[in-house]
C-alpha cells in the first residue's frame, strides 16, 4: 500500500501562498494522488487529485514530480478560512479503492 | 455538485442502546460507501465498505456485529452501534463514491456521545 508522508504542521501569511509537500515514494503508476481539508468538527472537503499532470482548479493547484514520489499542493492565496487540517491520499487501486488517510498537515494561516 | 447527507449531526445516548447513523446521496448513485471513526486529535480511520446490495467489507479489528452497516440502496447506506458504550462515543463520517468527477464524497459527521 502506497504511504504518504506529510510534516505534521505549517504556518502561513494571510494573502501568501500556501506550499504543502506530500511524500509517496512507494506509489504504484495507476494510483492517484487526492487531496482533501478537514475543518474542525467537519467532513473531508474535496480539494484536487492527480495521477501524473499537475492540475490546477478554482480552490489550489498540485504539482507532481515526474518521477511521481511526491507532489505539493499550492493554495495560491491563502485566507484564514484555509486553516484547517490538510491530507495527501494516494487512492488503493484495489480493496474497492478506498480512501485511507494519514496524519495530515495542520496549517494556520496567520494574519 | 455531489452532495451526501449525514444525520443526525449529533447524538446523545444511554449505555446499551443502539444507534443508528444515515448517509444519503443526494443526487448521485453511490455505488460505494466508506464508513470512518475520527477520536479527538486524530485522523479518519476506516472503518468498513459497503457496496449496494452486498455486505460490508470491515477493516482490521472492527467488530462486524457491534457496527452494522446496511446499504440496501443506491442512495442510501447506515451505521448502527449496537449495545452502545462510552469508548464507542467518536465522530462517525460517511464517504460515498459514485458519479461524481473525483470520485468520493464525504458526509459532514456524526457525534455519537455515549453516556
Amino acid at each position: 500500500d502506497a504511504k504518504t508522508t506529510q510534516p505534521p504542521s505549517m504556518d502561513c501569511a494571510e494573502g501568501r501562498a500556501a506550499n504543502l509537500p506530500c511524500n509517496h515514494s512507494t506509489i504504484s503508476g495507476n494510483e492517484y494522488v487526492y487531496w482533501y481539508r478537514q475543518i474542525h468538527s467537519q467532513g473531508p472537503q474535496y480539494i484536487i487529485h492527480g495521477l501524473k499532470n499537475n492540475e490546477t482548479n478554482e480552490m489550489a493547484s498540485l504539482i507532481i514530480t515526474e518521477d511521481r514520489k511526491s507532489s505539493t499542493l499550492i493554495l495560491p492565496h491563502a485566507t484564514l478560512r484555509d486553516t484547517a487540517v490538510y491530507y495527501c491520499i494516494v487512492r488503493l487501486r484495489r480493496d474497492g479503492n478506498k480512501l485511507v488517510f494519514g496524519a495530515g498537515t495542520i496549517l494556520r494561516v496567520k494574519s | 455538485g455531489a452532495v451526501v447527507s449525514q444525520h443526525p449531526s449529533w447524538v446523545i445516548c444511554k449505555s446499551g442502546t443502539s444507534v443508528k447513523i444515515e448517509c444519503r446521496s443526494l443526487d448521485f448513485q453511490a455505488t460505494t460507501m466508506f464508513w470512518y471513526r475520527q477520536f479527538p486529535k486524530q485522523s479518519l480511520m476506516l472503518m468498513a465498505t459497503s457496496n449496494e446490495g452486498s455486505k460490508a467489507t470491515y477493516e482490521q479489528g472492527v467488530e462486524k456485529d457491534k457496527f452494522l452497516i446496511n446499504h440496501a440502496s443506491l442512495t442510501l447506506s447506515t451505521l448502527t452501534v449496537t449495545s452502545a458504550h462510552p469508548e464507542d462515543s467518536s465522530f462517525y463520517i460517511c464517504s460515498a463514491s459514485g458519479a461524481s468527477s473525483y470520485g468520493y464524497t464525504f458526509g459532514s459527521g456524526t457525534r455519537l456521545t455515549v453516556v
